[in-house]
């Protein structure tokens, strides 16, 4: 079945830069998400990258993907104290419907 | 575009009640997902509906049940509720199920 593995904790200082890594199972998986959720809120979509793609980059995202290692990373450049929350790497698979299945989250915390 | 609405944002319940929790999704968005986070997990998904029909399931019992209504909204009912029913529901919508979900701020519901 699809499982979804990530690092639980990151820390970081403001100014650096994040990378999140993540990593997956069902290589029939046609699209990878990057969500982020803030502390009381929903899931806020960051990004995503098409499974025939190794790289994307939006403003200061960029995310890789290793499809033969099946491992996907989310690099936050000039990481702000308001970036932190937790992060979500998902992977989608589509049986008709797509569903999405998620890592446990990656808490991100950027100090001054 | 006003985004994807749940209601309400906090939920007490006793345990062997019925719940509904309720979501209205943007226009035009014909697919709504509805998922279950448990604190400190990611999102489980729960089931799909498109075009006013389920077509797909997670893992979860025949008591967790829905309808998506014309008018894009949909409901998520919860019957002879459990204590491990505690949990974050979110609701996520789209025009698009390749590009994305944009998620609610979901419903906490706490059975005691």
């Amino acid at each position: 079945g699809e499982d979804v593995e990530q690092s639980l904790f990151l820390s970081v200082r403001e100014g650096d830069s994040s990378v999140i890594n993540c990593t997956y199972t069902d290589s029939s998986s046609t699209y990878l998400y990057w969500y982020k959720q803030e502390p009381g809120a929903g899931l806020q979509l960051l990004t995503y990258i098409f499974s025939n793609m190794d790289m994307k980059q939006d403003q200061r995202l960029t995310v890789l993907l290793n499809k033969k290692d099946k491992h996907l990373s989310l690099r936050i450049a000039d990481t702000q104290t308001g970036d932190s929350a937790i992060y979500f790497c998902a992977e989608s698979s589509d049986d008709g419907f797509q569903k999405l299945v998620f890592g446990t989250g990656t808490r991100l915390l950027v100090s001054p | 575009e006003t985004g994807v609405t749940q209601s309400p944002t906090h939920l007490i319940k006793t345990r062997g009640q019925q719940v509904t929790l309720r979501c209205s999704s943007q226009s035009g968005h014909n697919t709504v997902s509805w998922y279950q986070q448990a604190l400190g997990q990611g999102p489980q998904f729960i089931f799909q509906y498109y075009r006013e029909e389920e077509n797909g399931r997670g893992n979860f019992p025949p008591r967790f049940s829905g309808l998506q209504f014309p008018n894009y909204s949909s409901e998520l009912n919860v019957n002879a509720l459990e204590l491990d029913d505690s949990a974050l529901y979110l609701c996520a919508s789209s025009s698009d199920r390749y590009l994305g979900y944009t998620f609610g701020s979901g419903t906490r519901l706490t059975v005691v």
